[in-house]
């Protein structure tokens, strides 16, 4: 079967870093897409790892490690405007996208 | 960077009536758009495929005679949600590619809030 499984709930304080973890087990791998969806609002993109590694891209950065089947989301410097549902995606072999449930992250100041 | 664009952005219809929903790319050609519903605290779903020019790709337990996807041009296509019901409410998103780029980054349209009474 195929399974994302991300933390429900985070709480971070404005100005600090928080890391957000993800692991997947899907059939087929085609890269990995971090999001960030404010309440009511559609989701926007914020990464993309194909490769191991870290991507970094800004206050946000993004690491891969496809044999552990792991990625983590670290955003630095964190902002009020933060606080959101950070969602991790996998593109199967079918390239079709799996969404995780997403993790809400409240910014406390 | 990409735009795409949905209207209605909101909309609230009484029971046994059909509502059409538009997704747009204003600045690319579409290869393929996607549409997903996401109701509160869950995760968005992917209803269906479609691509320009051909029948739309259900996913399974979606009533394709129900949400009936039109993609009639690189630029456009529509999801009308025919006789709604209360349990459809829900926020209606459309995504779609550009299909020249290496992982297809999907871009998303800012949803649509469906309401039925």
């Amino acid at each position: 079967g195929q399974n994302i499984d991300q933390p429900t709930e985070m709480t971070a304080t404005e100005g600090a870093i928080v890391q957000i973890n993800c692991t997947y087990q899907t059939s087929g791998f085609n890269g990995l897409f971090w999001y960030q969806q404010h309440a009511g609002e559609a989701p926007t993109f914020l990464s993309y790892n194909v490769l191991d590694g870290l991507e970094e891209k800004g206050r946000f950065s993004s690491f891969l490690s496809r044999s552990k089947g792991y990625s983590y989301l670290l955003l630095k410097e964190l902002q009020m405007k933060d606080s959101a549902s950070y969602l991790c995606v996998i593109m199967d072999s079918n390239y079709q996208l799996i969404w995780g449930a997403g993790t809400k992250l409240i910014i406390k100041p | 960077g990409a735009v795409v664009s949905q209207h209605p952005s909101r909309v609230i219809c009484k029971s046994g009536t059909s509502v059409k929903i538009e997704c747009r790319s204003l600045d690319f050609q579409a290869t393929t758009m996607f549409w997903y519903r996401q109701f509160p605290k869950q995760s968005l779903m992917l209803m269906a495929t479609s691509n320009e020019g051909s029948k739309a790709t259900y996913e399974q337990g979606v009533e394709k005679d129900k949400f009936l996807i039109n993609h009639a041009s690189l630029t456009l296509s529509t999801l009308t949600v025919t006789s709604a019901h209360p349990e459809d409410s829900s926020f209606y998103i459309c995504s779609a590619t550009e299909g020249d780029k290496d992982y297809n980054e999907q871009f998303f349209g800012p949803g649509t809030r469906l309401t039925v009474l």
